[in-house]
């Protein structure tokens, strides 16, 4: 089976600029997390959805923002990018949302900010 | 809030040699604790989890034992190989919860 898929793999923005990243969860998956990675720290949670709500928001600024499809991909949205927002951006999907099922990560996209 | 603190890296170590990457954390409850490995270049696997105090998790020779008394959570291996050079990640999950929050990272390599 596939795991989880996220696109595009790398990109470059200016600062100011938009961007949007894409995740396939595992097939059956319906929740989705989204990470941030900046360069030598752990991640950081920003938004987790599941069944297309947002269940759960990170300590991030409104310039982030995510949505899930009926097909339980999703994508992370940030406006007005900073310096700061240069990162490896990851996706983690789960099966169901009762705290115990493995959250299964992609391989990130990696975002940086000029 | 949650935290997680890890030993601080990067660890070099020769093959075959025995491994410790410490962890500790903050929480309250009871929370699912977790080891993730991040090798070159690539996403986030999980390696090994421990869901209630005194559990081992184990997976690929290495182990970590849910210590509530200490609120740790040390990665163990009895004798590495040179692929073991990754970058290790300690998480804790609180219960009913599906955010996992990190500690900082432990790189470690592994000379033949």
């Amino acid at each position: 089976d596939a795991g989880v898929t996220q696109s595009p793999t790398h990109l470059i923005k200016t600062r100011g600029q938009q961007v949007t990243l894409r995740c396939s969860p595992i097939s059956g998956h319906k929740s989705v997390s989204w990470y941030q990675q900046v360069l030598g720290q752990g991640p950081q949670f920003i938004f987790q959805y599941y069944e297309k709500e947002e269940r759960g928001r990170g300590n991030f600024p409104d310039r982030f923002s995510a949505r899930q499809f009926p097909n339980y991909s999703s994508e992370l949205n940030v406006n007005a990018l900073l310096l700061g927002d240069s990162a490896l951006y990851l996706c983690a999907s789960s099966a169901i949302t009762t705290g115990e099922e493995t959250q299964y990560f992609g391989p990130g996209t990696r975002l940086l900010v000029l | 809030g949650d935290s997680v603190t890890q030993m601080e890296g990067p660890v070099t170590l020769s093959e075959e040699a025995f491994l410790t990457i410490n962890c500790t954390y903050t929480a309250t409850g009871y929370p699912s604790l977790f080891w993730y490995v991040q090798y070159p270049g690539e996403g986030l696997q999980l390696l090994l989890k421990a869901t209630k105090a005194d559990d081992k998790g184990s997976n690929k020779g290495f182990e970590a034992t849910y210590r509530k008394e200490t609120t740790s959570f040390h990665l163990e291996k009895g004798s590495v190989q040179v692929s073991d050079s990754a970058v290790y990640f300690c998480a804790l999950r609180r219960q009913g919860a599906q955010k996992l929050v990190f500690g900082q990272g432990t790189r470690l390599t592994i000379n033949p």
